[in-house]
């Protein structure tokens, strides 16, 4: 059974705080790892698909990388705001087999 | 507005009974999936679904069962073997490649009295 692994299970920072979370994952039949947001209320909605070890991907605010031979990810969020509370998701996409292996999460909770 | 739906909302269920929770995509993907999530867990897999007519047990199937009559439609039914049903129920859809990018429904919340 393959084991995804988030951390922390949550955090609360205060506005303007930047933050940062980790997905660790096989290194073995890797193929991509993805990030999900997950705002309360809504659907899990696609962040970052990361394919390349040593890959950077930067949405506004929200970074990540990628290191696949040790296998993990970093998720980091710059100046939080309020609007970056949500549940993130990674997961793990495999070479082989058509499913994506997900984590528990990380609760973020950004007060004002 | 290209999407996934799934109904109902909420939904809640007699102990002994089955259920069935719809899960319906016009984004013309091959790809579908069910998946249960429990608090302090992450999203488990039930059931996918590759193509029509062709699915595969995932990691909980015991207690479920599906099917993919058509392209646009794959409903799960939580049948009384289940023995924990209650849960949140989220259905996904894939292109279907190997970056197997997945969007999420919005989900049935199910509550066995």
């Amino acid at each position: 059974i393959l084991n995804v692994e988030q951390s922390p299970q949550s955090l609360h920072v205060q506005e303007g705080d930047s933050t940062n979370f980790t997905c660790s994952f096989p290194s073995s039949n890797f193929y991509a790892l993805h990030w999900y947001r997950w705002e309360t209320a809504k659907s899990p909605e696609a962040l970052f698909v990361m394919t390349l070890n040593g890959d950077e991907k930067k949405k506004g605010r929200i970074s990540a990388t990628l290191n696949t031979k040790e296998g993990y990810s970093y998720l980091y969020i710059k100046g939080s705001q309020p609007e970056d509370s949500a549940t993130y998701l990674c997961a793990f996409n495999p070479l082989y087999g058509n499913k994506l292996v997900f984590g528990a999460g990380t609760i973020l909770r950004v007060k004002s | 507005d290209g999407g996934i739906t799934q109904s109902p909302k909420y939904l809640f269920r007699k102990e002994g009974q089955n259920v069935t929770l719809s899960c319906e995509q016009n984004l013309n993907h091959d790809a579908m999936y069910w998946y249960r999530q429990d608090p302090g867990q992450g999203l488990r897999l039930i059931y996918y679904s590759q193509i029509v007519n062709d699915f595969q047990k995932g990691d909980i199937a015991e207690g479920y069962s599906v099917s993919r009559e058509k392209k646009e439609s794959f409903p799960l039914t939580v049948t009384s073997a289940q023995k924990n049903p209650t849960a949140f129920y989220l259905c996904a859809s894939s292109i279907g490649t190997v970056v197997n990018e997945q969007f999420f429904g919005p989900g049935t919340r199910l509550t066995v009295l």
